[in-house]
């Protein structure tokens, strides 16, 4: 079965630090990977998404992710942090091409994101 | 495209209230999932429909729970009777198999049960 593993639950950076959040999967076969963020009050906003091709992805908001086949990771990064980046961000696994799931996706369980000005 | 659309945004109820949550997915997807969220809990899948036909209802809690689509374009989530541990905030996504499956959540309902 697919699994998404978040490792850390809470991250605290300062305003303008580099951020980087760490997301690790196990999956039959190469996936489609996803990273999200939910600002209070608000629903999951699609970051960016990986599904072939060049390994590092941008995304909105000025992240990127890199897909690491051999560490089966798939981190979200950013250079410098705002303070309206404080949010919960989750990443997901989802089936390929050849899958049969109708587009099921497996969560992890998120990371808070609190920014320090 | 005006993107997943829930109503209510927000809902308070008493206890062994019947409560209806709609969800309108975005034109064109074929898929619709059903989330809720809690403090304790997380993200949970609660059930999905692929072309209006549920696919998998395994993650509804109970059999005060149900779902419908009855066409492309609205979903309901059904809870009845309602109790306080029902409280949380429901999702509604819907994605097409023709853009990989991609998610799009809608704002989610607040749902607050006395």
């Amino acid at each position: 079965a697919q699994s998404v593993t978040q490792p850390d639950i809470h991250i605290t950076v300062s305003e303008g630090a580099s951020l980087e959040l760490r997301c690790n999967y196990s999956y039959g076969a190469t996936p489609y990977l996803f990273w999200y963020v939910q600002s209070p009050g608000q629903g999951l906003q699609l970051l960016l998404k990986y599904f072939s091709g060049d390994t590092l992805v941008q995304g909105i908001k000025g992240f990127e992710a890199e897909f690491k086949r051999s560490q089966s990771s798939f981190n979200l990064r950013k250079p410098s942090v705002h303070w309206s980046d404080a949010a919960e961000y989750f990443c997901a696994v989802g089936p390929n091409a050849g899958g049969t799931s109708y587009g099921k996706l497996t969560f992890g369980q998120g990371t808070i994101l609190t920014v320090h000005p | 495209d005006a993107g997943v659309i829930q109503s209510p945004r927000h809902e308070v109820t008493e206890m062994g209230q019947e409560v209806t949550l709609r969800c309108k997915p975005i034109s064109g997807h074929n898929s619709l999932f059903w989330y809720r969220q809690t403090m304790m809990r997380g993200l949970e899948l609660l059930i999905y429909f692929n072309n209006n036909v549920p696919i998998d209802d395994s993650g509804m809690p109970e059999d005060r729970f149900s779902a419908k689509m009855p066409n492309a374009s609205f979903s309901t989530l059904k809870i009845q009777p309602s109790e306080p541990r029902d409280s949380a905030v429901y999702f509604c996504a819907s994605s097409s198999s023709g853009g990989e499956h991609t998610q799009y959540f809608g704002p989610g309902t607040r749902l607050t049960v006395l």
